[in-house]
């Protein structure tokens, strides 16, 4: 079985460029979250869906940050323009259902931006 | 909001126990414990949950005192591959199960 898919593996931009990320979930997984690695840091939550609705988007910096899962399927992250303290990791997980009972979120490999 | 603290680093030996611990102390009644390891250039990877006492799956071990404001952390005879990064987190039931990410325990295995 697949796992989290995500595109592209690395990015580099220059400052107050566009840049854009995609997930794809686990199949079934109708929880998906994005979160933001800085090096030597834990993961920060920046949204989390149920299906297509964004019910957690507390953290997300919303000036310069969006997300979309249309469908409830697949995701993407925008950020425009970049900065460049945007530079880290953005990872996209998922699960089935919540985080409640078991904890479990299957994580993709990341999406490492460099804005120069 | 409950905060893990865990020791920032770790220095072990390939076939020893190891054990890392992490206080929680405002840990609310329905909220569990997770942890998670992280290699590099990798997401991180759930490892085991538990509530109180003690779980083992096929990896790891976890325990839990019956004030729940620690848990450790066990990793039966670890090997290089062990080497990474371990995650503490309190998976914060009444907010739908949110997972908030510290700073975690770099684990160093050496030969």
């Amino acid at each position: 079985e697949a796992g989290v898919v995500q595109s592209p593996r690395y990015k580099i931009i220059e400052k107050k460029q566009p840049v854009a990320f995609w997930c794809n979930p686990i199949s079934g997984h109708n929880t998906l979250y994005w979160y933001l690695q800085n090096l030597g840091q834990g993961p920060e939550l920046l949204i989390r869906y149920e299906n297509e609705e964004a019910v957690d988007d507390s953290q997300l910096p919303k000036d310069r940050f969006s997300a979309e899962r249309l469908k409830g399927v697949d995701s993407t992250l925008k950020i425009q323009p970049a900065e460049l303290g945007d530079s880290a990791v953005y990872l996209c997980a998922s699960s089935f259902g919540g985080t409640v009972d078991t904890g479990e979120l299957f994580f993709g490999e990341g999406s490492r931006l460099t804005v120069l | 909001l409950a905060k893990t603290t865990q020791p920032i680093s770790m220095d072990s030996y390939e076939g020893q126990e190891v054990n890392i611990t992490c206080s929680h102390n405002n840990i609310a009644t329905n909220d569990y414990i997770t942890w998670y390891q992280q290699f590099p250039s990798q997401g991180p990877r759930f490892i085991i949950q538990g509530y109180k006492t003690k779980v083992t799956n096929e990896v790891a071990s976890l325990f839990i005192p019956a004030d729940r404001k620690s848990s450790t952390l066990s990793l039966p005879r670890v090997s290089l591959s062990d080497t990474a990064v371990y995650y503490c987190l309190v998976v914060l039931y009444n907010q739908g199960g949110k997972l908030i990410f510290g700073q975690g325990t770099e684990l160093s295995v050496k030969p």
